[in-house]
Order: structure tokens, then sequence, then C-alpha cells
């Protein structure tokens, strides 16, 4: 069956360390993945994409993500956070034919503190 | 106005009522898609329309009925929600439906609706 799995559901850093955010997914089909962020009460909003090409993508607000298809992984990073990266990030991936049906994983919440 | 947005932003509504959420794209995309997001639950997608067709429908009750009347609006009705139908609504667009880069999503900020 088709899943994403974040394994961390809260992770808290310090402001200035460095994060890794962990997704792993199973899909039969070629994925392509996306990493998302969600401040309270907002809606998604997309940091990156994999979609073919380079593996390490790089995104918006300094985040980078690396696709690994050894270990089906699509793992979120950043070489130094700050208190406003602190939300919840969703992993998702889709595949070709899959009509617009992304597989969220439930989503890492991100604290940092001062 | 940008991007995606919806209204109302919040929604407090009874079993008994019936109410619309209303989804607008202003990036001439041409698929639109309903989410619902529950607490400690991955996001669930509910619909999806591609040029005004809805090509995906995911088990969705039928208290739940949408309406994309042209690719720039997309409607949810409701009517007779049970409380565990509380939850977050997230509308989303993409350029395309089939694959591809043109397939990606880009979310609004969601209705959050709660049934008393």
């Amino acid at each position: 069956a088709q899943s994403v799995t974040q394994p961390d559901i809260h992770i808290t850093v310090s402001e200035g360390a460095s994060l890794e955010l962990r997704c792993n997914y199973s899909y039969g089909a070629t994925p392509y993945l996306f990493w998302y962020v969600q401040s309270p009460g907002q809606g998604l909003q997309l940091l990156l994409k994999y979609f073919s090409g380079d593996t390490l993508v790089q995104g918006i607000k300094g985040f980078e993500a690396e696709f690994k298809r050894s270990q089906s992984s699509f793992n979120l990073r950043k070489p130094s956070v700050h208190w406003s990266d602190a939300a919840e990030y969703f992993c998702a991936v889709g595949a070709v034919g899959s009509q617009g049906n992304l597989i969220f994983g439930k989503g890492t919440k991100l604290s940092v503190k001062p | 106005e940008t991007g995606v947005t919806q209204t109302p932003r919040h929604l407090v509504m009874g079993m008994t009522n019936k109410k619309s959420l209303k989804c607008e794209q202003h990036l001439g995309h041409n698929a639109m898609y309903w989410y619902k997001q529950s607490a400690k639950k991955p996001l669930e997608l509910m619909f999806v329309y591609s040029l005004e067709e809805r090509v995906e429908n995911n088990s969705v009750p039928s208290r739940f009925s949408p309406e994309c009347p042209n690719s720039s609006h997309l409607f949810l009705h409701l009517h007779t929600l049970q409380p565990e139908d509380s939850a977050l609504y997230l509308c989303a667009s993409s350029q395309a439906v089939g694959g591809g880069p043109g397939e990606t999503q880009y979310f609004g900020p969601g209705t959050r609706l709660l049934v008393l």
C-alpha cells in the first residue's frame, strides 16, 4: 500500500541549530515528492518539490531536501533554524497517473527554543 | 487577490443546517481539490476537479456535495453534518492533473468548521 511516514511527531531545536526532518515513503510507481509547511490556523505552503533530475533540491526559506531512492527517503534540512520556522511540516508523495491523489504524512511539529 | 482564497475562514453550524464553503483560485489553474484535515490524522483528499469535471471522489459521504462552476471556483455544499465532520477544510489548485510538475498543488488558508 502507498504510504508516507514521518517518524517524528514533534521536534524541538534551538534557534541557530541545524534541522533534519525525516520522510520515508512506500510507493509502487516512480514518485514525485513535496514538503509543505503549515503555520497555526493557516493553509499549507509549498517549501520544495522533487520530480526528477538532481536529487538535492533547494526550496524557499533556506530549506533543502535530498531524494534517496535506495532508502525511499526525502528528508528536509536547514542549516540554521530561525524562530519563525516553528510550524508543522508535511511530506507528500504522488505519481504520474495518480489523478492528483497526493499521499500526505501525519506531519512533524517543529518547536524552536530561543 | 493572489493565490487561493477561501471563505468563510471560520464556520459554526448545527447538524440540521445547510452551508457552503467557497474557494477561488487566481493562478490560472485548471484543477481544484478539496481536502479535510482533522486532528491527529493525515490530510484526506475528498474531491478533485479537472476542467470542471470531477475526476476523483474518495468515498466521501453524500452530506458533502462539491460544485465546480468554472476552473476558478470550487464550492463544498454541506448539509446534515455530524460533529465528527468538524475539521479544517482546505482547498488547493494545480495547473493540471495527471502527473508532472504541473500537478504541484497550492493551498488556500482553509475554513475551520465546527459542527455542533
